[in-house]
């Protein structure tokens, strides 16, 4: 079974840092691009940052730029987002997601069930 | 930023009607857009991808359209499982979503 299972969330003063992880199982984790999205309590999905398979291009949604880093370790099958200088506006569940792939990059066709961040003090 | 606008935001139906949901691009997305469902206390799951593709084990009562800046996805009969909240998603340029339709039972 195809299978992304997301951890490292919690509470954590503005300010501070976390760092969430995504395990991968089921399916070739080295073969594919891979996703963060968040999505605040009520609010609607918004994409965070994404990563090549070999872990040699990342990208990110300006308003995390700066602060946060996606990263992989392929033989470990896990995926890792390192968030730094966090705001409360970064308040939100954190989604681990699989890209399509096969030149249908962008669209985020495996989900994990999400890691709850919260900002406060 | 591309924005995408959805419409409605809440489409009150019974099971067996159909829905038509809009999304609408700021600007050209060609065929790059996907929809997705949420269901309360779930991640989202791809329904539709470069606008009329049916992702893996979708229904095929769920139908996509559109090209540009403006998209449909048409579920034709609704089962009871499809009361959801729909989003939409473009790749043109980084990705965006559409602030979602909630689909409720009338």
């Amino acid at each position: 079974e195809v299978q992304l299972v997301e951890s490292g969330g919690g509470l954590v003063q503005p300010g501070g840092s976390l760092r969430l992880s995504c395990a991968a199982s089921g399916f070739t984790f080295s073969s594919y691009w891979m996703h963060w999205v968040r999505q605040a309590p009520g609010k609607g999905l918004v994409w965070v940052s994404r990563i090549n398979s070999d872990g040699s291009s990342t990208s990110y949604a300006d308003s995390v730029k700066g602060r946060f880093t996606i990263s992989r370790d392929n033989a470990k099958n896990t995926l890792y987002l390192q968030m730094n200088s966090l705001r409360a506006e970064d308040t939100a569940v954190y989604y681990c997601a699989r890209d399509h792939g096969y030149g249908y990059y962008y669209y985020m066709d495996v989900w994990g069930k999400g890691t709850t961040v919260t900002v406060s003090s | 930023e591309i924005v995408l606008t959805q419409s409605p935001a809440t489409l009150s139906l019974s099971p067996g009607e159909r829905a038509t949901l809009s999304c609408r691009a700021s600007q050209s997305v060609s065929s790059y857009l996907a929809w997705y469902q949420q269901k309360p206390g779930q991640a989202p799951r791809l329904l539709i991808y470069d606008a009329s593709n049916r992702a893996t084990g979708i229904p095929a009562r769920f139908s996509g359209s559109g090209s540009g800046t403006d998209f449909t996805l048409t579920i034709s009969s609704l089962e009871p499982e499809d009361f959801a909240v729909y989003y939409c998603q473009q790749r043109s340029n980084w990705p965006t979503f559409g602030p979602g339709t909630k689909v409720d039972i009338k």
